[in-house]
């Protein structure tokens, strides 16, 4: 069964310096990989998605994350924090299989907690 | 841009209630879903729906209904609320099964049950 772990609840980080959000995951075949952000009281947003190529992929607002295959990752990252990128990030990861019963699968989230 | 439409975004209930959530989306996507999120557990899948009239049970459907009489709108309904259905709703559409395309959610309905 497939299945996304975001290990880290929360993480911690000062504006300025550098942002790192963990995902490892578990699907057979080559997964499609995603990540949301989600504002308090809000939807989720859209950040980046891989589905194949460069193992660095580039998103919304700065974001960006890469893929590894070898260690079944699909870590968020930012070169520079704000205060306003903090939030609740959710990775999520689907089969590239079609088919009624491929669905989406979330990580339980984690919070990014950024400090002036 | 896509847009995805949650009718409420705030309801309290009462048990024993008949609750529905209505989800409408304007960019003619075959898929819609309805997921509840909770801390500490994520996003978790009620049902989804790839087409009209057409639907299949998530991870935890027991005590819900869905219902997709046309393409852009759909419905989720509790047909008698309980305390532990207490949560936020977020619904979400995409393009076709087959296409690798990102989900597109709405803001969310809170729901507290009394």
């Amino acid at each position: 069964a497939q299945s996304v772990a975001q290990p880290e609840d929360q993480v911690n980080v000062a504006e300025g310096n550098p942002l790192t959000v963990k995902c490892t995951y578990s699907v057979s075949g080559n997964p499609y990989l995603f990540w949301y952000v989600q504002y308090p009281n809000r939807g989720l947003q859209f950040l980046l998605k891989y589905i194949t190529g460069d193992n660095l992929v580039k998103g919304s607002y700065g974001f960006e994350a890469e893929f590894n295959k070898s260690q079944t990752s699909f870590h968020l990252k930012k070169p520079s924090a704000l205060v306003s990128d903090s939030a609740l990030y959710f990775c999520a990861v689907r089969t590239p299989y079609g088919g009624a019963t491929n669905k989406l699968i979330f990580g339980t989230g984690t919070l990014l907690a950024v400090q002036p | 841009d896509v847009k995805v439409t949650q009718s409420s975004r705030y309801l309290v209930k009462r048990t024993g209630e008949k609750v529905f959530l209505e989800c409408v989306q304007d960019m003619d996507h075959e898929n819609m879903f309805w997921y509840r999120q909770d801390p500490g557990l994520g996003l978790r899948l009620i049902y989804f729906s790839y087409d009209v009239k057409m639907k299949e049970k998530g991870d935890i459907p027991e005590g819900y209904s869905v219902s997709r009489e046309k393409k852009e709108r759909f419905s989720l309904i509790l047909e008698s609320a309980s305390t532990n259905q207490t949560s936020m709703y977020l619904c979400a559409s995409s393009l076709g099964q087959n296409h690798p395309g990102e989900l597109f959610f709405g803001e969310g309905s809170r729901l507290t049950v009394l």
